[in-house]
């Protein structure tokens, strides 16, 4: 299977900060990434499709980018909603799907 | 409206049996491949399971193969998961997950349930 691996694990950050979040895969995956955020006792929401695509309704201060191995996530100014749990999802065709560990984003 | 509620969770002897559901509306459920991913509380996710559109193709993690089994019934627009023989590892909130596309994994989750939790303990 395909390893997801994100860093950091934990981020510390103010209101208004540019954050940056990163995922490697351990074989490339094209652009058949998906970001995801995730608030306490609530599912995950869908933020990005195929490595940059923004899903319907996501603020355009999240902005995803990257191929092959290495992509990114950015939010461009972080605000009060923003602090949350993000993890990365690949959606390669020939196998299951396989998260990163997780990115905490936290209030500094 | 895309709603998924899942049901069937609690708490269970190792060994023993559950089924969980997962009520799909607000979509055509029969265009689109459906999973099941879990969650151990405060841990990270991890896909258990998926269905192709019409339940041509499934997969399973190897860490629950050979004791769960998906199935879907698109006339009542309903995803099941089977799970025998539980261990306490199984222990997790599981969540019964939409894909973007028919086939298996070629779509990204777009939508999902709140989840049910599942307890396995003595």
């Amino acid at each position: 299977d395909i390893q997801m691996t994100q860093s950091p694990s934990t981020l510390s950050a103010s209101v208004g900060d540019r954050v940056t979040i990163t995922c490697r895969a351990s074989q490339s995956i094209r652009t058949w990434l998906a970001w995801f955020q995730q608030k306490p006792g609530k599912a995950p929401k869908l933020l990005i499709y195929k490595a940059s695509i923004l899903e319907s309704g996501v603020p355009s201060r999240f902005s995803g980018s990257g191929s092959a191995t290495e992509f990114t996530l950015i939010i461009s100014s972080l605000q009060p909603d923003d602090f949350a749990t993000y993890y990365c999802q690949q959606y390669n065709s020939y196998g299951p799907w396989t998260f990163g560990q997780g990115t905490r984003v936290e209030i500094k | 409206e895309v709603q998924l509620v899942e049901s069937g969770g609690g708490l269970v002897q190792p060994g023993r049996s559950l089924r969980l559901s997962c009520a799909a509306s607000g979509f055509t459920f029969a265009d689109f491949a459906m999973h099941w991913v879990r969650q151990v509380p405060g841990k990270g996710l991890e896909w258990v399971s998926g269905i192709t559109w019409n339940g041509g193709t499934i997969d399973y993690a190897d860490s629950v193969k050979g004791r769960f089994t998906i199935s879907r019934d698109n006339a009542k627009k309903s995803l099941s998961l089977q799970m025998n023989s539980l261990r306490p590892e199984d222990t997790a909130l599981y969540y019964c997950a939409k894909a973007a596309m028919a086939t298996l994994f070629q779509g990204a989750p777009d939508y999902w349930g709140q989840g049910t939790l599942v307890t396995v303990s003595s």
